[in-house]
């Protein structure tokens, strides 16, 4: 089944520094990658998420690339502010067929 | 914006007690899941309901847990005989769509075995 290693497990940045988080997957048939931001105590948030069959997305501070040759995909975010600070888990999954397989997450410290 | 429902928030129960979790998918979803947090550790993936049956489960699914629609609204996770390790977070999700896109987690449902 799919496998989904996900690094660091925890990452400290200076407000206003990029955080770049990266995750590999072993499944070459799996085609949908979401990222999620959890914050202490609630429920995974989806933040963004990007397919197969491109490379990059953005939105705003946050963007996502994917390299399916060599099996992974990174989140970045640009200009972290102090409520960027959460737990963030990367997944994987083949669209329409099966359930999400998480990381083991990164907790990103942002310090003001 | 619509929201995926859990009761209770918070459950404490003594080791060997059944505990019912429930959930109100949104209501246009057709996908149902159960999926499990353990303190300070990765979101697992326990069972999929589909059309009134399990569609996919873990191998953490095993006979102590059950699921059910009872009605038209409720989604149910059942563990039979609870053990200390069940402890955990447990998160239902529904999607309109199989397979990851589209998922809305629920709050959560802390489940404490004493």
């Amino acid at each position: 089944g799919e496998n989904v290693e996900q690094h660091p497990s925890t990452l400290s940045v200076q407000e206003g520094d990029s955080a770049v988080i990266k995750c590999t997957y072993s499944d070459s048939a799996s085609n949908y990658f979401p990222w999620y931001k959890q914050e202490l105590g609630k429920r995974p948030q989806l933040i963004i998420d990007i397919r197969s069959n491109v490379g990059e997305k953005k939105d705003q501070r946050i963007a996502v690339t994917l390299n399916k040759t060599a099996k992974h995909f990174s989140l970045h975010i640009t200009e972290t502010q102090p409520e960027d600070s959460a737990v963030y888990f990367c997944a994987a999954s083949k669209q329409g067929n099966t359930p999400l397989v998480f990381g083991k997450g990164t907790r990103l410290s942002v310090i003001a | 914006e619509p929201e995926v429902t859990q009761t209770p928030s918070h459950q404490v129960t003594q080791m060997g007690q059944e505990v019912i979790l429930r959930c109100v998918p949104i209501s246009n979803h057709l996908y149902f899941y159960w999926y499990r947090q353990i303190l300070g550790q990765k979101v697992e993936f326990l069972v999929s309901f589909y059309n009134n049956e399990i569609s996919e489960k873990s191998e953490i699914f095993d006979d102590q847990f059950s699921v059910e629609r009872p009605d038209g609204s409720n989604f149910t996770l059942k563990i039979r005989s609870t053990k200390l390790e069940d402890s955990a977070m447990y998160f239902c999700a529904s999607s309109e769509v199989r397979g990851g896109v589209g998922y809305t987690f629920g709050s959560g449902t802390r489940l404490t075995v004493v």
